[in-house]
C-alpha cells in the first residue's frame, strides 16, 4: 500500500523563477493538502484540495496556486519566487468523509531551496 | 482561530530515562489533538491522537499523552527512550467543528537522547 509521495525531493530555483511540486495521495484517500515548513518552524497550511477544488487558503499570497487532478493526485505552484520561498513543502492526503478526525498522512515533502 | 505553545524547543535527556514534551493549545472550539515525529530529511509521522474519550491515548513506539481541557495542554511522555527516538516532535490541533482537518502546528521540540 503505497504512501504519500512526492517529486521531486529536492529542487534548486533562483529568485523570480516559478516552480511545481507535485503529490500522490496515499491509495484511497482523496483528500491532499499543502504545508510550508521553514527551516526550525513548524508547518505551516498553505491550502487544501477535494474534489478538483480549492477548500480552504492559509495565509499565504496569491503566488501560490494549486491543482487537484480526477486521480486525485495534485500540484503546488508558486510563481515568482522570493528567497524567503525556500523551505520543505509538504503534501498530507486524507479522506474527506469526518474531515475534522481523519489523521492526516504527510510525504517525505520537497526540499526547495532559492538562490 | 487556533494556536499551539509548544514550552521547550530543545529537550536532551540520557537513553533509558523518561521524557516529557509539553504542549499548550488555544482555542475557541473544541479541537482534536495530535502529535507527529519527524525524523531527520523526512516527512510527519502520526504517533498518536485524541479525538474524545479517555484522556489518556497511546500510541506508537511507547508514547502516550494526556489530554488536560481545564489546562488547555496535551504533553507526550515515555517513560524510557531509545536513542532511535531522537527526532523533532510537533503537537498540533484541528477545530472540531472544521470541514477541512486543517492542521495548526506547534514550533516543535527537538529530542536528543543522548547514550
Amino acid at each position: 500500500d503505497a504512501g504519500v509521495t512526492q517529486s521531486p525531493t529536492h529542487l534548486i530555483k533562483t529568485r523570480g523563477q516559478q516552480v511545481t511540486l507535485r503529490c500522490s495521495p496515499k491509495s484511497g484517500h482523496d483528500t491532499v493538502s499543502w504545508y510550508q515548513q521553514a527551516l526550525g518552524q513548524g508547518p505551516q497550511f498553505i491550502f487544501q484540495y477535494y474534489e478538483e477544488e480549492e477548500r480552504q487558503r492559509g495565509n499565504f499570497p496569491d503566488r501560490f496556486s494549486g491543482h487537484q487532478f480526477p486521480n486525485y493526485s495534485s500540484e503546488l505552484n508558486v510563481n515568482a519566487l522570493l528567497l524567503g520561498d525556500s523551505a520543505l513543502y509538504l503534501c498530507a492526503s486524507s479522506l474527506r468523509t469526518g474531515m475534522a478526525n481523519q489523521p492526516q498522512h504527510f510525504g517525505d515533502g520537497t526540499r526547495l531551496s532559492i538562490l | 482561530a487556533q494556536s499551539v505553545t509548544q514550552l521547550d524547543s530543545q529537550v536532551p535527556v540520557f537513553e533509558e530515562a523518561p521524557v516529557e514534551l509539553r504542549c499548550n493549545y488555544s482555542s475557541s472550539v473544541s479541537v482534536y489533538l495530535f502529535w507527529y515525529v519527524q525524523y531527520p530529511n523526512q516527512g510527519l509521522q502520526l504517533l498518536l491522537k485524541y479525538l474524545s474519550g479517555s484522556t489518556l491515548v497511546k500510541g506508537i513506539n511507547g508514547f502516550e499523552a494526556e489530554f488536560n481541557k481545564s489546562q488547555t495542554s496535551f504533553h507526550l511522555r515515555k517513560p524510557s527512550v531509545h536513542i532511535s527516538d531522537t527526532a523533532e516532535y510537533f503537537c498540533a490541533v484541528s477545530g472540531l467543528s472544521s470541514n477541512t482537518g486543517k492542521l495548526i502546528f506547534g514550533q516543535g521540540t527537538t529530542l536528543q537522547v543522548k547514550p
